[in-house]
């Protein structure tokens, strides 16, 4: 268990809607990293924040926002969602801002119908 | 200069035997090399990582190999085991900038 928890595991929606995953991070990480896992593809880096702020962006959408919250855990909003939205995405978190492992969740699959 | 390339895309190997992955990377500045396993389903979970001021590091089975001139880390599974099946990635690291090989899906053939 990496202490990194995403919900909901699962989430199917339907084509135009918006959908919200949240991440808690490990306790005492302050460095959120979001990623976006296709069917058999790498890791593809959305977002990273930092102690609630916005340090590094990624290939994110316009249509994707995030933000990290004062108790430190984080939300991906996904809106006007297309089908090729469809993936897992995961959350890591991390003690520091380098030099340091990220910690993964088990991640959100969603699915785009 | 971003780029992390890892080889091969996938490997089959039989029980018993050694498994290898490479990894090459441009960018003089990264200075963290972690590689993660991710089984199906499941987040990536880290396996070893190593600092470029030294050249190997071993845990149980699993070795980092680094050559630091030639910007280059491998991963060696020894005594591979059917467990072991999985996707693995290297990643490269330098401040909050963290950055994955493709992947290489691993079998070990009981």
């Amino acid at each position: 268990d990496s202490g990194v928890t995403q919900t909901p595991k699962h989430l199917i929606t339907a084509t135009g809607q918006r959908v919200t995953l949240r991440c808690s991070p490990r306790s005492g990480d302050l460095s959120v990293y979001w990623y976006q896992q296709s069917l058999d593809q790498g890791l593809q880096f959305l977002i990273q924040y930092y102690n609630g702020e916005e340090r590094a962006k990624g290939n994110i959408l316009e249509r994707f926002s995030a933000q990290q919250f004062p108790d430190l855990h984080s939300e991906l909003n996904l809106s006007s969602l297309e089908l090729g939205d469809s993936a897992l995405y995961f959350c890591a978190s991390s003690v520091a801002q380098g030099g340091s492992p990220l910690h993964f969740g088990n991640g959100t699959r969603l699915t785009v119908t | 200069q971003q780029q992390v390339k890892q080889s091969p895309q996938s490997l089959i190997v039989q029980k018993g035997g050694i498994s290898i992955i490479n990894c090459a990377y441009e960018n003089t500045a990264f200075d963290y090399f972690p590689w993660y396993q991710q089984f199906p389903g499941k987040g990536p979970a880290l396996l070893i990582a190593i600092r470029p001021d030294v050249s190997e590091k071993k845990e149980g089975r699993f070795t980092i190999s680094f050559n630091k001139s030639a910007k280059q880390f491998s991963l060696h599974i020894m005594d591979s085991q059917p467990g072991d099946s999985a996707t693995y990635f290297c990643a490269a690291n330098y401040g909050q900038n963290f950055v994955f090989g493709p992947g290489t899906r691993l079998s070990v053939l009981p």
